[in-house]
């Protein structure tokens, strides 16, 4: 079946650290992979997607590449900001493109 | 576009009460998907409509929940009788497929 596992939280950086959140998933076929983030009271956001092995998906100097033979999609940022602060998910869309599975969500907090 | 409208934002109901969840998609999504947050369980997958039909409605919790898509932009979700321990942020999503989901800004219930 498909499914997500994300490293568990939460995690706590200084202002300018480097950011990894570890995403490995299961699924059959070849998945497209997402990243989401929540802001306090808000809605998940799309962070950024990789459709294929080797892709590099990025956005606000996040990253993230699609990694087959590890079934990893890690999120990397090289220096975190106090405004990074927020619950991260990742995701996975199975072969239809129409079912997504979530992880558990990690959550962030950058102190100045 | 004015991206996935959820409402109401917020719901307070005294339990025992009906309650009723509104969400209009993004108009052209296909895919239509009710989530529940909570801090216990975080993110769960209710139930999924695909061309406004019902497509894996597995996650609806018990028989007191039920959701219709009468048309392509119109989607409720309905909890009757409402108990205490509904209460959880309840989100909205569309997509199309292989593309990421679309959240709503959720409806916060609180059954007292």
């Amino acid at each position: 079946g498909n499914s997500v596992t994300q490293m568990e939280g939460p995690v706590t950086l200084s202002e300018e650290a480097f950011l990894t959140i570890n995403c490995t998933y299961t699924a059959t076929g070849y998945p497209s992979l997402f990243w989401y983030v929540q802001y306090p009271g808000e809605g998940l956001q799309l962070l950024l997607k990789a459709t294929k092995a080797d892709d590099k998906g990025s956005n606000k100097g996040f990253e993230a590449t699609y990694r087959k033979e590890t079934t990893s999609f890690h999120l990397e940022k090289g220096s975190v900001q106090v405004s990074d602060s927020a619950v991260y998910f990742c995701a996975l869309s199975d072969q239809s493109g129409n079912q997504f599975y979530f992880g558990t969500g990690t959550s962030l907090t950058v102190i100045p | 576009d004015a991206g996935v409208i959820q409402s109401p934002r917020h719901e307070v109901t005294e339990m025992g009460q009906e309650v009723t969840l509104r969400c209009k998609p993004i108009s052209g999504h296909n895919s239509l998907f009710w989530y529940r947050q909570t801090m216990m369980r975080g993110l769960e997958l209710l139930i999924y409509f695909n061309n406004n039909v019902p497509i894996d409605d597995s996650g609806m919790p018990e028989d007191r929940f039920s959701a219709k898509m009468p048309n392509a932009s119109f989607s409720t979700l309905k909890i009757q009788p409402s108990e205490p321990r509904d209460s959880a942020v309840y989100f909205c999503a569309s997509s199309r497929q292989w593309e990421g989901y679309t959240f709503g800004s959720g409806t916060r219930l609180t059954v007292v």
